[in-house]
């Protein structure tokens, strides 16, 4: 599989825009690069989703990079409630019924400040 | 939105206890479902993947008579873990995936329960 590579953890203030990046300079051409995040002591929760093309949720945006080399997402202000650790994933090995495995690598801890 | 439901949320046994661990999915169905476990200040660790009807697929280092994988319908799947002991002390979370997403697996969503955190003592 891919590998991803993310920042341990960044800090930003409250209110202000996030720029969380993720590198995986190994990406084949049919890996979506996924998003979730967990908020302590919780499950994971998707956050957004893309292949080629710039995504915007009501969540955050996602950039990728033309060489899809890298991406990053974009949380357009930070609050409170957005401090959790945000994994960039890369679509994992088949596992049968039509599924494939999401692989969590380390993630990037993002801390806001108020 | 698709929600997934684990049960129960925190659990305290008995070293050479059984405890399990249930998975539901309340508003979609899912053929799959995943179970991940995670140390504190880790990452999550896939441990098996269950397609139900069929036997769970355990990763590399995972002992499948240890914990046991029950996917008997299409919205729930139990994770047994037998003869507890202190080391499997650790957040146990499910996911799955909405069967109607299974033409673009690869690119939708999982959704995750809320975990489960089990200390053995």
């Amino acid at each position: 599989d891919a590998k991803t590579t993310q920042p341990n953890s960044m800090e930003s203030n409250e209110e202000e825009p996030v720029h969380l990046p993720c590198n995986h300079s190994t990406i084949s051409g049919t890996d979506y690069i996924h998003w979730y995040r967990q908020l302590p002591s919780q499950g994971p929760e998707y956050v957004i989703h893309g292949l080629t093309s710039n995504v915007n949720n009501r969540m955050a945006s996602l950039a990728i990079a033309e060489d899809r080399k890298s991406s990053t997402l974009i949380l357009h202000r930070a609050t409170l409630r957005d401090a959790a650790v945000y994994y960039c994933i890369l679509r994992g090995a088949y596992s049968g019924a039509g599924s494939y495995q999401l692989t969590f690598g380390k993630g990037t801890k993002l801390s806001v400040i108020p | 939105g698709a929600v997934v439901s684990q049960h129960p949320s925190r659990v305290i046994c008995k070293s050479g206890t059984s405890v399990k661990i249930e998975c539901r999915s309340l508003d979609f169905q899912a053929t799959t479902m995943f179970w991940y476990r995670q140390f504190p200040k880790q990452s999550l660790m896939l441990m098996a993947t269950s397609n139900e009807g069929s036997k769970a697929t355990y990763e590399q280092g995972v002992e499948k008579d240890k914990f046991l994988i029950n996917h008997a319908s299409l919205t729930l799947s139990t994770l047994t873990v037998t003869s507890a002991h202190p080391e499997d002390s650790s957040f146990y979370i499910c996911s799955a995936r909405d069967n109607r997403d299974r033409g673009s697996s690869y690119n939708s969503p999982l959704h995750f329960g809320n975990g489960t955190r089990l200390t053995v003592t």
